[in-house]
């Protein structure tokens, strides 16, 4: 079982490029995140999403985009890169049912933006 | 609004030595919480949740409503508790709730 896999893995991006991190789960759970990392400031939500078909706005939003067009995939695009999105990004999900609340990390994804 | 402290960057002990990762929180609600461990070059993994009030590689977390706080302790640190540690609350109800972070703590045991 992969459980949460993340692609690029690290990339060192221009500013002003177009980027899109992949997730994808095989655990078919409903509920995904995105959150980045950073020294001093811990994880943050980016988006989020409930359901396929559906998603919404965390924590710090601005600059990102996602989609859910099914269960499995749920992709992050920055439009236009920018040097403060530097980070670590994590993607997650969480069980159904049992609803324990507990997440399920992806290995992260490097992002640096020159 | 849901807020999540944890007070310390960095913690560093002795291998041995009594620990204690400290996490406060704000919400309205009734809370849920957790703690993330980050190990060197591993995923995020939960750790344990206050729910389940089991003990976890040694680890214990006793919710205190009264003083909204949600300790993580161990008797006796071992060199490979070394992780950086989360601790996280739950918001929203049963099947919308999310995650909250900690800015989390840097916990490194010497030996």
């Amino acid at each position: 079982i992969a459980g949460i896999t993340q692609a690029p893995t690290s990339q060192i991006l221009a500013a002003g490029r177009r980027m899109t991190l992949r997730c994808t789960q095989d655990m078919r759970h409903n509920a995904m995140y995105w959150y980045r990392q950073d020294l001093g400031l811990g994880l943050r939500l980016i988006h989020y999403s409930n359901t396929a078909g559906t998603t919404g706005k965390g924590e710090v939003p601005d600059g990102y985009s996602v989609s859910r067009a099914n269960t499995d995939d749920f992709p992050l695009t920055l439009a236009s890169a920018v040097p403060s999105q530097t980070s670590v990004y994590f993607c997650a999900s969480r069980r159904d049912s049992p609803n324990t609340g507990e997440l399920f990390f992806g290995e992260g994804s490097r992002l640096t933006v020159l | 609004a849901q807020r999540v402290t944890q007070p310390e960057k960095l913690l560093s002990v002795f291998k041995g030595a009594p620990v204690e990762l400290k996490c406060n929180y704000s919400y309205s609600g009734s809370p849920e919480l957790f703690w993330y461990v980050q190990y060197s070059r591993q995923r995020l993994q939960l750790l344990l949740r206050h729910i389940s009030r089991e003990s976890i590689k040694g680890f214990t977390a006793d919710l205190n409503k009264g003083e909204t706080s949600f300790h993580l302790k161990k008797p006796f640190a071992q060199e490979e508790d070394s992780a950086m540690y989360y601790c996280a609350l739950k918001s929203g109800g049963s099947t919308l709730g999310r995650l909250y972070f900690g800015r989390g703590t840097q916990l490194t045991v010497w030996p």
